[in-house]
């Protein structure tokens, strides 16, 4: 069975980037697409981007230009950076594998969750 | 953009059914699923592709998808279903989550 186990700071400072890990385990990297998804404290569901082991990445409009994301099939790992954090970035981001299908996808295995509050 | 909404709260009795909704323009053409989520956990998948329940989750729970609706329903819902569920659909090229819904379990 996949698991996923997301890592990184929990505390990042207004203007700088956001980094996380997300590590894979029980699954090879180089199937399925897999994503971050975030939610802000006592708010509902964003979906941050997708990422397959390609490399060819989708990312939330909202986000363009501030995300990217990469992906290490040597560790089962991928990344995610956000640039130029505000508050409004704070959340609990969530790692988590997308099957991805003609006019559908959902996702099946989650991580756990970190909690990365952005403040001086 | 593409948008899905679902009421804010739906409340029930135990033992009896629980529907959630998710509206959007022309849902029925999409694939929709839906996610449970407890105080302090993560998302758990409970229905994809309208109506199909993955492995380990209770036959209580079904899904239908039609014109622009897409419907979660609860069939002798228990305390252990209170809950946040949240529908979600793929947009033209992004992944799309209704606002979700806190199910209250009376």
């Amino acid at each position: 069975q996949v698991q996923l186990r997301e890592s990184g700071p929990g505390l990042v400072k207004p203007s700088e980037t956001l980094s996380l890990t997300c590590t894979v385990s029980g699954d090879s990297i180089i199937t399925y697409y897999w994503s971050w998804i975030r939610q802000p404290p006592g708010k509902g569901l964003e979906w941050v981007g997708y990422i397959p082991y390609s490399g060819s990445t989708n990312y939330n409009p909202s986000l363009e230009g501030r995300v990217t994301m990469s992906i290490d099939t040597s560790k089962n790992q991928f990344s995610l950076k956000l640039r130029s954090v505000t508050a409004a970035d704070t959340a609990v981001y969530y790692c988590a594998r997308e099957i991805l299908y003609g006019n559908g996808c959902h996702f099946d295995s989650w991580g756990q969750g970190t909690l990365v509050t952005v403040s001086s | 953009s593409y948008e899905l909404t679902q009421p804010p709260s739906v409340s029930v009795s135990p033992g009896q059914t629980a529907s959630i909704t998710c509206s959007g323009d022309k849902l029925g053409e999409k694939y929709a699923s839906w996610y449970q989520q407890k105080p302090g956990q993560s998302p758990v998948l409970v229905i994809h592709e309208d109506r199909k329940r993955p492995s380990g989750i209770p036959e209580r729970f079904s899904g239908s998808n039609s014109g622009n609706t897409a419907t979660l329903t609860i069939s002798g819902t228990q305390a252990m279903d209170e809950a946040d569920y949240y529908c979600q659909a793929l947009g033209s090229s992004t992944v799309i989550f209704g606002g979700g819904t806190r199910l209250t379990v009376l």
